[in-house]
């Protein structure tokens, strides 16, 4: 079946730093990769997405690439402020049938100012 | 404008009581879901419905049950509650599949059953 695979967290990180989560899928075929974030005491929101190998996802300066060789899709920021401390959920969707969505098990982080 | 709506936003409640979360989306989805989040965050789908149409029913007791009575609202009845449905529950809707379309969620419905 299909699953998602995050590092465990939490992960603290001081303002300015770089960020990594690692995130790896399981998927027969191609699905679409996904990284949404979660505020605190707020739904999830998209963060950003890819929908084929090689294609790189950006938004509020994250970015994540999707790699097929290596089935993976890690989330990177080059440099973390106070209010990206969230949770993070990696999720895959099979194209182009079936209605679910796939979240890995989700990455807290906090930053320190 | 709320895209997706929840309510009530916390539902605190005694086991063995019968409760419902109505969930609205105004973004003319035609795919509703519920999830359901634990105390660790992991989110687990429990629900979804295509237009009216239930399509995806995982391992949930049967003491869930959702009602779609029109394609902009999935309702969660919960029928004699017990400890362990204490969690946040997300709806969530989608358009229908067409590419990579993404989900957008609604704020959660904390509840609370002691």
């Amino acid at each position: 079946g299909n699953s998602v695979t995050q590092m465990e967290g939490p992960v603290t990180l001081s303002e300015e730093a770089f960020l990594t989560i690692n995130c790896t899928y399981t998927a027969t075929g191609y699905p679409s990769l996904f990284w949404y974030v979660q505020y605190p005491g707020e739904g999830l929101q998209l963060l950003l997405k890819a929908t084929k190998a090689d294609d790189k996802g950006s938004n509020k300066g994250f970015e994540a690439t999707y790699r097929k060789e290596t089935t993976s899709f890690h989330l990177e920021k080059g440099s973390v402020q106070v209010s990206d401390s969230a949770v993070y959920f990696c999720a895959l969707k099979k194209p182009p049938l079936g209605q679910n969505f796939v979240f890995g098990p989700g990455t807290r982080l906090s930053v320190l100012p | 404008d709320t895209a997706v709506s929840q309510t009530p936003k916390y539902l605190v409640t005694q086991m063995g009581n019968d409760k419902s979360i109505k969930c609205e989306q105004n973004l003319g989805h035609d795919t509703m879901y519920w999830y359901k989040q634990d105390s660790k965050k992991f989110l687990k789908i429990m629900f979804s419905y295509n237009n009216k149409e239930l399509i995806i029913n995982e391992t949930v007791p049967n003491r869930f049950s959702p009602k779609s009575p029109d394609k902009a609202h999935l309702n969660l009845h919960i029928n004699s509650l017990e400890l362990g449905d204490s969690a946040v529950y997300f709806c969530a809707s989608s358009p229908r599949d067409a590419g990579a379309n993404v989900l957008t969620f609604g704020a959660g419905s904390r509840l609370t059953v002691l």
